[in-house]
C-alpha cells in the first residue's frame, strides 16, 4: 500500500534556485493538498486541488506554483528559492466521499533547506 | 477567520500517567474537529474526530469531546505508553455546503512518554 508518496525526502537549495517537489497518490483521491510545517508553527496550507485541472491558493501561496494534470500527481514548484521557504513540506490527499473527506492521508514529507 | 489554539509543549510523562492536551477553537458556523498524530519521521495521520456538539471521538484509548459551549476539544488518555510519544495536532474543518473541507491546524504539542 503506497498511499501518498513524496520525493525527494531531503534537499538543500541555494538562494534563487528552482525545484519541484513531487507528490503522487494511488488511492484515486480527488482532493490533494500541499502544507508546510515550520517549527512551532503547525501546518499552513499552500495550495490545494479538488480534481484534475483545478487548483486554488491556500493560506501561504506566494513563491509557489502547482499543477494537477492527472488525478494521481500534484507537484509543487519553487521558482526562486528563498531562505523563508526552508521548511518541511507535506503533501496530502482525501477522498470525495462526504464521510471521509476530512480524513487526510499524508506523505512522509520533504525537508527543504534554502541557504 | 478560523483558528485553533493548543496548549504549549513539550509534555513529558511517565508511562501509565494520565494525559490531557488542551485545544480550543474559533470558527464561524459549525466546524468538525479532529486530532491528528505525527510519529517521528512520518506524516500526520488521523487519530479521532467529532462532527457535532457533544460528540465524543475515540481511538486507541484516546478520546476527545466536542464542547460547543467552551469551544474546546481536549484530548485525553487514561494511561499513556512509550509508543504514544509523538506530536499531536488539533484541527478543524471549514465544512459546510460547497466547501472542500480544508483543515486548519493548531501548532502541535510534542508528547514524550518515558518508561
Amino acid at each position: 500500500n503506497a498511499g501518498v508518496t513524496q520525493t525527494p525526502k531531503f534537499r538543500i537549495l541555494k538562494i534563487g534556485q528552482s525545484m519541484t517537489l513531487q507528490c503522487t497518490q494511488d488511492m484515486n483521491h480527488n482532493y490533494m493538498y500541499w502544507y508546510r510545517q515550520d517549527p512551532g508553527m503547525g501546518l499552513k496550507l499552500i495550495y490545494y486541488s479538488v480534481g484534475a485541472g483545478i487548483t486554488d491558493k491556500g493560506e501561504v501561496p506566494n513563491g509557489y506554483n502547482v499543477s494537477r494534470s492527472t488525478t494521481e500527481d500534484f507537484p509543487l514548484r519553487l521558482e526562486l528559492a528563498a531562505p523563508s521557504q526552508t521548511s518541511v513540506y507535506f503533501c496530502a490527499s482525501s477522498s470525495l466521499d462526504r464521510v471521509n473527506r476530512e480524513k487526510l492521508f499524508f506523505g512522509s514529507g520533504t525537508q527543504l533547506s534554502v541557504l | 477567520g478560523n483558528s485553533v489554539t493548543q496548549m504549549e509543549g513539550p509534555v513529558t510523562l511517565s508511562e501509565e500517567a494520565f494525559l490531557t492536551i488542551n485545544c480550543t477553537y474559533t470558527a464561524t458556523g459549525y466546524p468538525s474537529l479532529f486530532w491528528y498524530v505525527q510519529y517521528p519521521g512520518e506524516g500526520l495521520q488521523l487519530l479521532l474526530k467529532a462532527t457535532k456538539a457533544d460528540d465524543k471521538g475515540s481511538n486507541k484509548g484516546f478520546e476527545a469531546t466536542y464542547r460547543k459551549e467552551t469551544t474546546s476539544f481536549h484530548l485525553e488518555k487514561g494511561s499513556v505508553q512509550v509508543s504514544d510519544s509523538a506530536v499531536y495536532f488539533c484541527a478543524l474543518s471549514e465544512g459546510g455546503r460547497g466547501s472542500n473541507y480544508k483543515l486548519t491546524f493548531g501548532k502541535g504539542t510534542l508528547l514524550t512518554v518515558n518508561p
